[in-house]
């Protein structure tokens, strides 16, 4: 696509349930990075895709969020049993080269909002 | 490990007028590189302005310009005739160079508004 796009944009959901955020990114670019934005707050890396290789999980918070991403290309954020300090907007990014010197493509996020 | 400072929370400034805002950072990289990131309402992140530790000039994008300095740990966005489409929130960013480098680490944000 023409560019990153998330889903959904929002969701509301109750403390203890799981949720699944998605991402799509620009065709063709092989990294892909999670990032999460609370409230007042910059954004906080939570886990890296480069091609094949092993992803770099050392920003995830906890073993209730994990990531995984198929075929190179779509990948989904899980959360399980939500706490209310997950509410954050969760950000995807695209880049072609982890390397490039323009940063990476951002999504519009996804609001997660738990009650 | 980097640290990305933004100590103005929010700024104002009056359309047509220039703006600056701060960024300082800390790394014990030798290389690494600058970003401004531009945050509107609509939440997705806008790719503005990059510095590398090494470039010689100043990087400027338009209106946008990085008033780089070095030994001081400054990278300042400066915005010149400032338009009410630039209110939003700004976040420096810096990824430094080598192994598992690939992260960005930002500053908290400046929120700015521009005034008519």
């Amino acid at each position: 696509g023409a560019g990153v796009s998330q889903s959904p944009s929002n969701k509301v959901t109750e403390k203890g349930k799981d949720v699944e955020l998605r991402c799509d990114p620009i065709s063709g670019h092989t990294a892909l990075y999670w990032y999460r934005q609370s409230l007042g707050q910059g954004l906080e890396f939570l886990i890296y895709f480069q091609g094949n290789s092993a992803p770099d999980k050392s920003g995830l918070p906890s073993d209730r969020f994990s990531a995984e991403r198929t075929g190179g290309s779509v990948s989904t954020l899980t959360i399980q049993r939500t706490q209310q300090e997950d509410s954050a907007v969760y950000l995807c990014a695209s880049s072609l080269i982890w390397q490039g010197n323009y940063g990476y493509t951002f999504g519009s996020g996804t609001r997660l909002t738990v009650v | 490990a980097q640290k990305i400072t933004q100590t103005q929370p929010g700024m104002f400034v009056q359309e047509k007028e220039a703006v600056t805002l701060d960024c300082t950072y800390d790394t014990s990289d030798p290389s690494y590189g600058l970003f401004w990131y531009k945050q509107p309402s609509s939440g997705e992140m806008i790719f503005l302005i990059y510095q590398g530790s090494y470039d010689q000039q100043n990087a400027t994008e338009g209106r946008y310009s990085l008033n780089f300095q070095k030994a001081r740990k400054s990278a300042n966005l400066v915005i010149s005739a400032s338009q009410l489409g630039d209110s939003a929130m700004y976040f420096c960013a810096m990824r430094a160079s080598g192994a598992g480098s690939y992260q960005l680490t930002f500053g908290k944000g400046t929120k700015l508004s521009v005034i008519p």
